[in-house]
């Protein structure tokens, strides 16, 4: 069975600086991988989605992803954190016959002035 | 603005209520999910919808049961309710029914039952 785990329930960063949100996942085939954000109140935007093929996926709000297999990893990463990046980050897996998405527990984000 | 729409916003009832939720999915989308998200469970799928036929079920009680008409919208029935049920329930909708299909979200109904 899928699972995803997000080791870091909190994270707290400065205005500018660099951020990465850490997320493994266990799955017997190649996943699809997803992250997704969440801000108060709302509901969850796709930032971006691997499938196959290059291993670096770009997404949207100046977000990026690295895919490593052999750590099972899925890290999203922002080199410079704007205030408004403050959410929660959720990382999720889904399965070529499988038709959910299995969600990290998410990661909620603090940025400081 | 995913093009997910789900009604109402915020829902209090009681409990040993019966209550439904709405989600009218994105145009051109044939399936729909419904997920779970509360404190101690975190997001949690509970059941799709593809084209109007079930395929797959998740962690969804019995008290629960979901349904998807033919102009595409769904509907959470949820009944005999406790007051663990009370979470921010999910829609989201995807063109396909494969693992991969990006899954647009919904806004939520925040579910208070007292």
């Amino acid at each position: 069975a899928q699972s995803v785990t997000q080791p870091d329930i909190h994270i707290t960063v400065s205005e500018g600086a660099s951020l990465e949100l850490r997320c493994n996942y266990s799955y017997g085939a190649t996943p699809y991988l997803f992250w997704y954000v969440q801000s108060p109140g709302q509901g969850l935007q796709l930032l971006l989605k691997y499938f196959s093929g290059d291993t670096l996926v770009q997404g949207i709000k100046g977000f990026e992803a690295e895919f490593k297999r052999s750590q099972s990893s899925f890290n999203l990463r922002k080199p410079s954190v704007h205030w408004s990046d403050a959410a929660e980050y959720f990382c999720a897996v889904g399965a070529l016959r499988g038709n959910k998405l299995v969600f990290g527990a998410g990661t909620i984000l603090r940025v400081k002035s | 603005d995913s093009g997910v729409t789900q009604t109402p916003k915020h829902l209090i009832t009681a409990t040993g209520q019966r209550v439904t939720l709405r989600c009218s999915p994105r145009s051109g989308d044939l399936s729909v999910y419904w997920y779970q998200q509360s404190l101690d469970q975190g997001l949690q799928f509970l059941i799709q919808y593809y084209n109007g036929e079930e395929r797959a079920k998740g962690n969804i009680l019995e008290r629960f049961s979901a349904q998807q008409f033919p102009d595409l919208h769904s509907e959470l029935n949820l009944s005999s309710l406790e007051l663990g049920d009370s979470a921010l329930y999910f829609c989201a909708s995807s063109v396909e029914a494969s693992g991969s299909a990006e899954q647009y979200f919904g806004p939520g109904t925040r579910l208070t039952v007292t």
